[in-house]
């Protein structure tokens, strides 16, 4: 079946220092990627997705591009601040199925340095 | 618009209870999503609602967990009995058919002791 590998956290960064949480998936079938984010007391929401390869999605000062032949979507952003502490979630779907349902990694908490 | 609505934020059950927790769709959503999320399996599926239909129902779930959609804008997951192991955030989200985005509510935290 699908599955969807991130980095194992929890991350822990300074204020202004980049940020990568790397994916990495596998599938039989050409997905589209999701990146997700949940903070606390909330369910996740969606950060972005892409659903072509070599294709780039970003928000928020995320961003992240598809690499077909790495089989990853690795989130990357150059200055972390306080309010991007949160969990991250990346995830596949599987449009050959026609479903909506969408398989995640275990997530990534990152917070700042106190 | 008004999001996905769980109810209640808070559960905490004996071991062997029955709990029943309820989940309102986003209006006009085909697709309605009952996950579990605990910190060391992360997001699991356990069924999935195309129209109402029961699309899938999660393998390992199907012992005692029951998810329900008797209308378009209510779902209900059922415990029963439950377990100790239960204990973790059950998530309800819900899509547009023609659409991947999944709209997330705020989850039901349930406590099983």
């Amino acid at each position: 079946g699908d599955s969807v590998t991130q980095t194992e956290g929890p991350v822990t960064l300074s204020e202004g220092t980049s940020l990568t949480v790397n994916c990495s998936y596998e599938t039989k079938q050409y997905p589209t990627l999701f990146w997700y984010v949940q903070y606390p007391g909330e369910g996740p929401q969606l950060l972005f997705k892409v659903p072509k390869a070599n294709e780039k999605g970003s928000s928020r000062g995320f961003e992240a591009t598809y690499n077909k032949e790495a089989t990853s979507f690795h989130l990357q952003k150059a200055s972390v601040q306080e309010s991007d502490s949160a969990v991250y979630y990346c995830a596949l779907s599987d449009p050959g199925t026609g479903s909506n349902r969408l398989t995640f990694g275990k997530g990534t908490k990152f917070s700042l340095i106190p | 618009d008004a999001g996905v609505t769980q109810t209640p934020r808070h559960e905490v059950a004996e071991k062997g209870q029955t709990i029943i927790l309820k989940c309102e769709p986003v209006s006009g959503h085909n697709d309605l999503f009952w996950y579990r999320q605990t910190k060391i399996q992360g997001l699991e599926l356990l069924s999935y609602f195309r129209s109402k239909s029961l699309m899938e129902d999660g393998g390992a779930f199907k012992d005692r967990f029951k998810a329900e959609m008797l209308n378009s804008s209510f779902s209900t997951l059922k415990i029963q009995p439950t377990e100790p192991k239960d204990s973790a955030v059950y998530l309800c989200a819900s899509s547009l058919y023609s659409a991947e985005t999944l709209y997330f509510g705020s989850g039901t935290r349930l406590t099983v002791l």
